[in-house]
């Protein structure tokens, strides 16, 4: 239980562009899911917190207006890269608390974004 | 701030030998600690966890010990195996703000045969 799935795996885009990034909860609600890039050879950054019905909390210094979050339904947060640029390039990744077990936390599987 | 330290960045060791990886966190209401195990391009797999009611938990050649006076936890593998090289990372909940899990620097394992 407590699956987590994770679209796009990879994506290319132009710069300018945006692009929407899915997280669906497959066998349990997930009233929170979290956000997190991570660059190449660095750490897990949590970008943000979305829950569902609310507005989304964003970590210091992450943009809200670039990097748009929503949790509209128990079982679906997206994350939208908008205007993205090279820079933005990254591994972004959700997370979940596990509702299965009480305490923990189920990831997605990623999202590969290459900027050119 | 929520903050979560980990040392060593990297880490060579024998095979056979014992690697230990340590973490300090910063609030002390954190009460889960997860250790993950992350290949390139990967989810991070969790490898063992150990949550603040309880001093140190074993799972075969993976062991944590928690320190929840000092703030610090720590990751112990013994009997290292070339597969155990990997980037582990260590993650404390801090649960005053929506139970976020914040993520330690990362440490490189090298386990040469």
């Amino acid at each position: 239980g407590a699956v987590v799935s994770q679209h796009p795996s990879w994506v290319i885009c132009k710069s300018g562009t945006s692009v929407k990034i899915e997280c669906r909860s497959l066998d349990f609600q997930a009233t929170t899911m979290f956000w997190y890039r991570q660059f190449p050879k660095q750490s897990l950054m949590l970008m943000a917190t979305s829950n569902e019905g609310s507005k989304a909390t964003y970590e210091q210094g992450v943009e809200k207006d670039k990097f748009l979050i929503n949790h509209a339904s128990l079982t679906l947060s997206t994350l939208t890269v908008t205007s993205a640029h090279p820079e933005d390039s990254s591994f972004y990744i959700c997370s979940a608390p596990r509702m299965d077990r009480g305490y923990g936390y189920t990831f997605g599987s990623g999202t590969r974004l290459t900027v050119v | 701030g929520e903050n979560v330290e980990q040392h060593p960045s990297t880490l060579s060791v024998q095979e056979g030998d014992s690697a230990v990886i340590k973490c300090t966190y910063s609030d002390s209401a954190s009460n889960y600690f997860p250790w993950y195990k992350q290949e390139l391009g990967k989810r991070p797999q969790l490898i063992i966890d150990i949550r603040s009611n309880v001093g140190e938990k074993k799972d075969q050649r993976i062991a944590v010990t928690l320190n929840k006076t000092a703030k610090h936890f720590s990751l112990h593998i013994t009997e290292t195996q070339p597969e155990d090289s990997a980037v582990y990372f260590c993650a404390a909940t801090f649960p005053y703000n929506t139970d976020k899990l914040i993520f330690g620097t990362g440490t490189r394992l090298q386990v040469f045969p």
